[in-house]
Formats: C-alpha cells, sequence, structure tokens
C-alpha cells in the first residue's frame, strides 16, 4: 500500500469550510483513496473513498489532484461534531482490503 | 450506527487470563477485520476472515486467534494475557473479501480490554 503523510493538527473555525490534506505520491494507478474519522475512542468512521474523480457525499468532498499524488477532504460547513482524527488511507483492491491507519489528521473545530 | 456490533463494551481482567472479544458483522457482509488500537500504537489490522476462513494476517500476535462462525460472526481470543495487551479492539466488516475490487469497511463501537 501507498504510504500517506498529513499533518498531525489542525484548527477550523465553527460554521467554515475544513481542508484536510493528505500526501500519497507513492500511490498507484489501482490504489483507491479512504478517508475515515475517529471521534474519541469510538470506532472509525468511513467518510468517503475514490479513485480519480472528485467525489462528494452527504459527509463530505474528495478532491484528488490530476497526477493522483494528493488529496484533500472537504467537511464543507465545520462544526464542533466534527472534531476528530482524520485518516487518509491508500490500498490497492488486490491485498486482502486491511486497511494501514497512519498517524491521521487531529481536528479541532474551534467555537 | 455502522450495523456492526461488538460485545462487551468493557472487559477488566488479570494478566495470564483469558478472554474472547465477540463480533456480528452488517447484515450481508462476509468480512469480519479484527484491529487493535492501544495508546502508542494507533490503529493497527490483527486478521481478516471471509465467509468463515482466514484471508489476511497482520501483526497478530501467537497468543491471539480468531475464527468466523456459520453464521459469520466473528470472536477474537485472546490467551496469557499481559499488561500491554489493554487496547481497544475494533471489529469491521465488508461485503467481499478485497480480491479483485475495493471493499469499504465498517465499523463496531470497539470492547475495550484493560489488563491488571
Amino acid at each position: 500500500d501507498a504510504k500517506t503523510t498529513q499533518p498531525p493538527s489542525m484548527d477550523c473555525a465553527e460554521g467554515r469550510a475544513a481542508n484536510l490534506p493528505c500526501n500519497h505520491s507513492t500511490i498507484s494507478g489501482n490504489e483507491y483513496v479512504y478517508w475515515y474519522r475517529q471521534i474519541h475512542s469510538q470506532g472509525p468512521q468511513y467518510i468517503i473513498h475514490g479513485l480519480k474523480n472528485n467525489e462528494t457525499n452527504e459527509m463530505a468532498s474528495l478532491i484528488i489532484t490530476e497526477d493522483r499524488k494528493s488529496s484533500t477532504l472537504i467537511l464543507p460547513h465545520a462544526t464542533l461534531r466534527d472534531t476528530a482524527v482524520y485518516y487518509c488511507i491508500v490500498r490497492a483492491p488486490n491485498t486482502g482490503n486491511q486497511f494501514y491507519f497512519g498517524t491521521g489528521t487531529s481536528l479541532t473545530v474551534i467555537p | 450506527d455502522s450495523g456492526v456490533t461488538q460485545t462487551p463494551k468493557h472487559l477488566i481482567t488479570a494478566t495470564g487470563q483469558r478472554v474472547t472479544l465477540r463480533c456480528s458483522p452488517r447484515s450481508g457482509d462476509l468480512s469480519v477485520y479484527w484491529y487493535q488500537q492501544s495508546l502508542d500504537q494507533g490503529l493497527q489490522f490483527l486478521i481478516q476472515y471471509y465467509n468463515g476462513e482466514e484471508r489476511a494476517k497482520g501483526n497478530i500476535l501467537e497468543r491471539f486467534s480468531a475464527q468466523q462462525f456459520p453464521d459469520l460472526h466473528s470472536e477474537l481470543n485472546l490467551s496469557s494475557l499481559e499488561l500491554g495487551d489493554s487496547a481497544l479492539y475494533f471489529c469491521a466488516s465488508s461485503t467481499h473479501s478485497g480480491g479483485a475490487r475495493t471493499d469499504t469497511q465498517y465499523f463496531g463501537p470497539g470492547t475495550r480490554l484493560t489488563v491488571l
């Protein structure tokens, strides 16, 4: 699996967009980018995933650069409940599907 | 609510003991994964089962074992427990085995194990 690099922490004002970057410069052509978050000690929560094109769902948007070496998770209107650790995971579909979690980004939404 | 259930929520036991953690996957999911999260290690993949068969192994100790039953629930057995085994243990499930397609995992609420 490609390795990912994320900033250890970020702050965001409540109501503003939170943009969480992830570098995955060694990603290969068939590797998907997944984003999960973990609120306190709860189970990781699936947010979104993508391969090449930008993706959007009810929780967030995922922007993947054209060269696929980096991506950005966008929470359009951050709330206090979005305070969590956000993990960017890159994996290939032929690897047994286990996820390798890095250290993630600790996002704090400030009132 | 992810649809994945884990029992018990909390478990306190002594060193040298054996415990069993239980996981029920989402309806229709055939794969079950176990992860360990300790303070100094982050989330570590332990093992994956698909439709009753072991599919992939990660950093699982020999003192730990798992199985997936015909009804697709899974159990993680931890024996000869040590203080360092204190951690959160998460189970996740997905529809497929991985293989040729990507497959989203959905995580349960976890079991907090404390070894005294």
